[in-house]
């Protein structure tokens, strides 16, 4: 079976520009995750939906930050304007009923760099 | 004070030693406990999970979980150069999502 897969796998970008990041899950899997990582903050989720529905975006970092999840096996998470404080490693993770094991299957995650 | 708090290491052990990863936790309510490993330029993967106080073993990997000191480790024997990784920890609190500390890196020297 496929795992999670994401894509772009690198972007590199300018200041105030749109990007764009995307995921399919692993088909079946109900819950999805966005998480970025970085040295200085580590792995931080930023939302995540269960059967497309967002439940908790808490961990979005303001208002340029936006996720959707149009149906089951695909999500994207959207930064608009982009800034150097948002070069970081963005992964997908999915989940199906086994979530509660704690057992998250991440994707190869999106490197995208701000200049 | 940080949910998760993990030494960021480097810790280096030779081949063939036991390499001790700690993690402590500050949500009392945290009621399940997870090891994940991520080598350089990959994405994470699940190797351990603990939900009860004590030792749970799975091969060459021994995870340890004491509730009242909110502290959680991993003992990995026979350490292998393949071994070489950054080690997060991660509890759950018993709904939704998992937090994650910043991780240890392990390095094993042949």
């Amino acid at each position: 079976d496929a795992g999670v897969i994401q894509s772009p796998r690198h972007e590199v970008t300018e200041m105030g520009q749109e990007v764009t990041l995307r995921c399919k899950p692993i088909s079946g899997h109900d819950y999805l995750f966005w998480y970025r990582q970085t040295m200085m903050r580590g792995l931080e989720l930023l939302i995540y939906f269960n059967n497309n529905v967002p439940i908790d975006d808490s961990g979005m970092p303001e208002d340029r930050f936006s996720a959707k999840m149009p149906n089951a096996s695909f999500s994207t998470l959207k930064i608009q304007p982009s800034e150097p404080r948002d070069s970081a490693v963005y992964f997908c993770a999915s989940s199906g009923q086994g979530y509660t094991t704690g057992e998250l299957f991440f994707g190869e995650g999106s490197r995208l760099t701000v200049l | 004070q940080k949910e998760v708090e993990q030494n960021s290491g480097p810790l280096s052990v030779p081949e063939g030693a036991i390499a001790s990863l700690n993690c402590t936790y500050s949500d009392r309510v945290s009621q399940s406990f997870f090891w994940y490993r991520q080598y350089s330029g990959k994405s994470p993967e699940l190797i351990m999970s603990i939900y009860s106080n004590g030792d749970k073993e799975d091969g060459r990997f021994t995870a340890q979980l004491n509730k009242a000191s909110q502290y959680v480790s991993l003992l990995i024997r026979d350490s292998q150069p393949s071994d070489s990784a950054t080690y997060l920890c991660a509890v759950n609190r018993g709904y939704s999502t998992l937090t994650f500390g910043k991780g240890t890196m392990l390095l094993v020297s042949p």
